[in-house]
């Protein structure tokens, strides 16, 4: 099993550019979550789904959009990108209340 | 609002020098408090879940304890190995935001041979 897994690992954007985060996971999980890790501030929610077709928001959900068509994936898209939003993003997965298995991360630079 | 407050933020041991990290925690009803591991550049790495106070669970050199209003990682005689960042989060019993996690800031540990 991969569990999850997250691409791409790096990417650099230019301000006003858009772009997707995929997320995917191979343990039947119902919910994902989508963080993002920033230095000083801990790991803070954006967005989460209970389950295929579901999405709601986070803590910080301002300039993102979610979308999870299959039970598998969950994609973090940003429509049109902010140096604000240069950060770590980090996906994960559980079964209900249970532990969160995350993913390696994707390095996010806005210039 | 639910807070994690890790102490300290950085900690520096020798090797075989056992002590302990701390997370405090406020939150309405507590569904879970999980401890994390974090290695450079790479996602956090379960370790444990406690649910209730005076529970207490071990893996190898540590020990997680919980109480009503903090919980500890305990190392005991820690190897380089163990040098990561420990991060503390809590689930709350009447989330709105699915089962998602409220992290602490994290303590970072460097152990020294």
């Amino acid at each position: 099993n991969a569990g999850v897994t997250q691409t791409p690992k790096f990417r650099v954007l230019k301000t006003g550019q858009s772009m997707t985060l995929l997320c995917a996971q191979d343990m039947n999980h119902e919910y994902m979550y989508w963080y993002r890790q920033d230095p000083g501030m801990g790991l803070r929610l954006i967005h989460y789904s209970v389950g295929e077709g579901t999405t709601a928001k986070g803590e910080v959900p301002d300039g993102y959009n979610v979308s999870r068509l299959k039970k598998q994936n969950f994609l973090l898209g940003l429509e049109s990108a902010a140096p604000s939003q240069t950060s770590v993003y980090f996906c994960a997965s559980s079964f209900r209340d249970n532990e969160q298995f995350f993913g390696p991360g994707t390095r996010l630079t806005v210039l | 609002e639910d807070q994690v407050t890790q102490s300290p933020e950085a900690l520096r041991l020798q090797e075989g020098e056992s002590s302990s990290l701390n997370c405090s925690y406020t939150v309405s009803g507590l569904r879970g408090l999980f401890w994390y591991r974090q290695d450079p550049g790479k996602g956090p790495e379960f370790l444990f879940t406690l649910y209730s106070a005076g529970e207490e669970k071990e893996k190898e050199r540590l020990k997680a304890t919980l109480t009503k209003k903090e919980s500890f990682l305990h190392i005991t005689a820690p190897k380089p190995e163990d040098s990561a960042t420990y991060l503390c989060a809590v689930q709350a019993r009447a989330s709105n935001s699915g089962y998602a996690l409220n992290f602490g800031k994290g303590t970072s540990l460097l152990v020294t041979p």
